[in-house]
C-alpha cells in the first residue's frame, strides 16, 4: 500500500519557470491538500480538495494551481516561480469524517534560484 | 491570533525519562478535533494521536497520551520514557468542525525534542 506519493522528491527552478508537482493516493480518500513548510514553521495550507472535481483555495494560494480530475491526483501547478516559493511541499489526504487522521506524502524540497 | 501556540522552540529530555510538550489552541467552535504529529529529520510528517472535543477520556496510544484540558484549552502531548528515536519535531493541529473549512488541519510552529542518552 503506496498511501501519498509525491514526486519529485527534490526540484531547483529558476525564477519566472513554471513546474508541476504530483499527488497521487491509492486509499480512496476524498479530501486532499497541499501544505507548505517554511523553515522553522508549521504547515500552512495552500489549496485543498474535497473530491473529483471541486477544489478551493487555503491560506496562502497566491502562485498555485490545483486540479483534481480524479479522486487519485492532486497537481500542484506553481507558474512563474518566485524566491518566496522556495519552501518544503506536503500533500496529503484523508477520509471524511470528524477524528480522520491526514496522511502525508514524503514531501518536495523546492528551491527557486 | 493564532489559533494553535506551541511555547516551547525547543526542549531537551533524559533517555527514559517522561516529557511534556504544550500546546494551547483558540476556537469557538464546539466541535474540534487536535492532533499531534512527528517530524524526524527526514522530512515525514507521522500521526501520533488524536483528541476530540467531546471526548470525555484522554486520548493515548502507546508511550503517547494526550492532556486535554477543555476549559484551559490546552491539549498537552505526554511522551513517557523516552527514547533516543523520538528526537524530532512535534507539531499540534487542530480541525475545527464542518463547516466551509472542510475540516482543514491548522498547525502550530512546532516544538523540537532532543533525547539525550
Amino acid at each position: 500500500n503506496a498511501g501519498v506519493t509525491q514526486t519529485p522528491k527534490f526540484r531547483i527552478l529558476k525564477i519566472g519557470q513554471s513546474m508541476t508537482l504530483q499527488c497521487t493516493q491509492d486509499m480512496n480518500h476524498n479530501y486532499m491538500y497541499w501544505y507548505r513548510q517554511d523553515p522553522g514553521m508549521g504547515l500552512k495550507l495552500i489549496y485543498y480538495s474535497v473530491g473529483a472535481g471541486i477544489t478551493d483555495k487555503g491560506e496562502v494560494p497566491n502562485g498555485y494551481n490545483v486540479s483534481r480530475s480524479t479522486t487519485e491526483d492532486f497537481p500542484l501547478r506553481l507558474e512563474l516561480a518566485a524566491p518566496s516559493q522556495t519552501s518544503v511541499y506536503f500533500c496529503a489526504s484523508r477520509h471524511q469524517g470528524e477524528n480522520t487522521e491526514a496522511f502525508f506524502g514524503q514531501g518536495t524540497r523546492l528551491t527557486v534560484v | 491570533a493564532q489559533k494553535i501556540t506551541q511555547t516551547q522552540p525547543g526542549m531537551f529530555v533524559q533517555e527514559k525519562e517522561a516529557v511534556t510538550l504544550d500546546c494551547t489552541y483558540d476556537t469557538s467552535d464546539p466541535s474540534y478535533g487536535l492532533f499531534w504529529y512527528k517530524q524526524p529529520s527526514s522530512g515525514e510528517m507521522i500521526f501520533l494521536i488524536y483528541q476530540g472535543s467531546y471526548d470525555q477520556q484522554n486520548a493515548t496510544e502507546g508511550r503517547y497520551s494526550l492532556n486535554f484540558q477543555k476549559a484551559r484549552k490546552s491539549a498537552n502531548l505526554v511522551i513517557s520514557a523516552s527514547q533516543l528515536g523520538d528526537s524530532a519535531m512535534y507539531f499540534c493541529a487542530m480541525r475545527e468542525g464542518y463547516g466551509g473549512s472542510q475540516g482543514n488541519l491548522i498547525f502550530g510552529k512546532g516544538t523540537k525534542l532532543s533525547v539525550k542518552p
